[in-house]
């Protein structure tokens, strides 16, 4: 099983709510990553888990909260969003060094 | 600092026709190369990638790649394009940084078929 799985797919949501975002993967990687991705740009790293571990945050604005409860899961937390934080969200995985990553399909966020 | 370069943000090519997408990197020791494709809406597919060893690598599809440690370049190949190819190509280090690992992107170069 080579797969990253994003859930939801879709999700529109107002700027007083609180949503999640969820992705799971079961190929024993222990590192995992959330992209960010705007309309014809190369996805942006936002957060690094490195065994279970916040290891990069790149600066990213509070109202994004990542959570990895296991090395499986790794969730993106969200609250208080912008309109401008209207994007596709990748995840992804790989082992902690020398591999390639495997991306999920992504989740599209707008923000209203 | 690391870095990834795609020269060409834009190409288009006839269907059968032979590829090249261009890709430079920075990086201070031995790099991690990779490159992906990315169908509109979708998610990144590896393509391929160079760790070490035989500097011309082959991928899925079709596609191989050379690395050229001299020119710091990882470009992409292709004998024959299909309409299928039409998508957006990302180029890729992987970086060791505070201990970690990560993955830097090029800007991308979108890939246009024309029958």
């Amino acid at each position: 099983d080579t797969e990253v799985t994003q859930t939801p797919k879709h999700l529109v949501m107002g700027m007083t709510n609180k949503k999640s975002l969820k992705c799971e993967q079961h190929m024993g990687h222990r590192a995992m990553y959330w992209y960010k991705q705007k309309a014809k740009k190369p996805p942006e790293l936002m957060f690094v888990y490195s065994y279970e571990k916040l290891s990069i945050n790149e600066s990213v604005p509070s109202r994004f909260s990542p959570e990895c409860p296991n090395s499986s899961l790794l969730n993106l937390h969200l609250h208080a969003l912008q309109p401008e934080d209207s994007a596709l969200y990748l995840c992804a995985s790989s082992q902690v060094a020398r591999s390639e990553a495997f991306f999920g399909q992504g989740t599209r966020l707008t923000v209203v | 600092a690391q870095s990834v370069t795609q020269p060409d943000i834009h190409i288009t090519v006839s269907e059968g026709a032979s590829l090249e997408l261009r890709c430079n990197y920075s990086y201070g020791a031995t790099p991690y190369l990779f490159w992906y494709v990315q169908s509109p809406g979708q998610g990144l597919q590896l393509l391929l990638k160079y760790f070490s060893g035989d500097t011309l690598v082959q991928g899925i599809k079709g596609f191989e790649a050379e690395f050229k440690r001299s020119q710091s370049s990882f470009n992409l190949r292709k004998p024959s394009v299909h309409w299928s190819d039409a998508a957006e190509y990302f180029c890729a280090v992987g970086a060791h940084t505070s201990g970690t690992y990560k993955y830097i992107f090029g800007t991308g170069t979108r890939l246009k078929v024309l029958a």
